[in-house]
């Protein structure tokens, strides 16, 4: 699977656009971009993926360049119970002989502030 | 509630005791997981199962066995406790992700410090 990198750490104020970036400029047209999040010790909670398109849920937006080597995830509008560390994660699809391992790097360390 | 389920939450051991981190869910998932996880650091992956009678080993798995008996339950069993295996783990459950499943879900942990 490419590997990912991300900032360390990134700050946003509280109500504004948390914009988190993820390079994998290796990526596979068959691998998947996830992202999941780990609030202080809890368990990771995911919180959405794609491949080629935009997405958005009820708790971010996905948005991945044309040519796939990086994404961005938004939280559009920051909370503090949004602080925690999120993972990006790239994986192949299962169909072209992907594994179910999932492999977790360092994650970006996000503090929202009041 | 349905959910992973990880007990016990809290764990003291003596080096070379034995123990079984329990790990249950009811989801009916096919995908079951054991990370570890050491402070200041990412998840790392211990084993996995892709259903009942099937484990694989993942990136650490030196000092554990696991078996999958059921769909439900997937036990992490550290055979001689060392302080290296200090540490706090997580269980996770999903859907296959062949089936084009979303994300996993994980427990709430077990920490465990071994003395």
């Amino acid at each position: 699977d490419a590997k990912t990198t991300q900032p360390p750490s990134m700050d946003c104020a509280e109500g504004r656009a948390a914009n988190l970036p993820c390079n994998h400029s290796t990526i596979s047209g068959n691998e998947y971009v996830y992202w999941y999040r780990q609030i202080h010790s809890q368990g990771p909670q995911y919180i959405i993926h794609g491949l080629k398109n935009n997405e958005t849920n009820e708790m971010a937006s996905l948005i991945i360049t044309e040519d796939r080597k990086s994404s961005t995830l938004i939280l559009p509008h920051a909370t503090l119970r949004d602080t925690a560390v999120y993972y990006c994660i790239v994986r192949v699809g299962l169909t072209q002989g992907g594994s179910e391992k999932l492999v977790f790097g360092k994650g970006t360390k996000l503090t929202v502030n009041p | 509630n349905a959910g992973v389920t990880q007990t016990p939450k809290f764990q003291v051991l003596k080096t070379g005791q034995s123990m079984t981190l329990q790990c249950a869910q009811d989801m009916n998932h096919e995908y079951m997981s054991w990370y570890r996880q050491d402070p200041g650091m990412g998840l790392r992956l211990i084993h996995y199962s892709v259903g009942a009678g099937i484990t694989d080993q993942g990136e650490v798995p030196n000092g554990y066995n696991v078996s999958r008996s059921t769909t439900e339950d997937f036990p992490l069993r550290l055979l001689s406790a060392a302080p290296s295996q200090t540490s706090v783990y997580f269980c996770a459950s999903g859907d296959l992700f062949r089936t084009g499943g979303n994300g996993y879900t994980f427990g709430s942990g077990t920490r465990l410090t071994v003395v």
